[in-house]
């Protein structure tokens, strides 16, 4: 089946760093969202993506839907203790048939951000 | 206005019995996603439910099944439970479970099958 590839695994920064990540497919989607999870919890959704090339923030996150349709990223700015968690990139193929309620995640990328 | 509602939040089961989860959907929300998290696998797609039908199903077993109510309200059920079934199990709420609309996600019911 489709997946997603995203990558950094993890990483590790120091409050007020940039951080920057990425998802690849080798399908073509048609929605791009990201997702927070705490431990315990649901992921929680952060930024939704309809357009190809469409660039959308919120606050300090900034995520953009690549021209090919095919990945995203999401960049967070000037980080804080309280954006460690995984986060998770999700694709939707056109609604539709095997499309419907089904969104492709990635393999999340573990963030830690040390004061 | 309410989020999605998951119950139970944990579940300790034995191998060989059946378990029941239930998720209540946001308010006018007719799409449910059923997805199950474990640390190997990652989010897996279950099944998907609009206006009581099932739309949509993941590559699981037979013994998961849902089935979803006239009120938008969820259920689903995992028969003959083995150890692998242990796992974060989420649903997710969705207008009508196409583009243009994010999913919003429970809290989840951890399972464990001993």
């Amino acid at each position: 089946g489709q997946q997603l590839n995203q990558s950094p695994q993890s990483m590790f920064i120091q409050e007020g760093e940039d951080v920057s990540m990425n998802c690849t497919s080798s399908s073509i989607f048609n929605t791009w969202l990201w997702y927070k999870q705490d431990p315990g919890e649901g992921p929680v959704l952060l930024i939704a993506l309809y357009k190809a090339g469409e660039l959308t923030s919120n606050g300090r996150l900034t995520a953009q839907f690549g021209i090919t349709r095919k990945d995203s990223f999401l960049n967070i700015s000037a980080s804080i203790p309280s954006d460690v968690g995984i986060y998770f990139c999700a694709g939707q193929l056109e609604a539709g048939g095997t499309s419907y309620g089904k969104l492709t995640f990635g393999q999340g990328t573990i963030l830690t951000v040390h004061p | 206005k309410a989020g999605v509602t998951q119950t139970p939040r944990y579940l300790i089961k034995t191998r060989g019995q059946q378990v029941t989860l239930s998720c209540s959907p946001i308010s006018g929300h007719r799409s449910v996603s059923w997805y199950q998290q474990t640390p190997g696998q990652g989010l897996q797609f279950l099944f998907e439910y609009f206006s009581e039908t099932q739309r949509n199903k993941g590559n699981f077993p037979g013994r998961f099944s849902g089935r979803q109510f006239s009120n938008s309200r969820s259920e689903m059920n995992v028969s003959t439970l083995e150890l692998g079934d242990s796992a974060l199990y989420l649903c997710a709420s969705n207008p009508q479970g196409g583009k243009n609309y994010g999913y919003t996600f429970g809290s989840g019911t951890r399972l464990t099958v001993v």
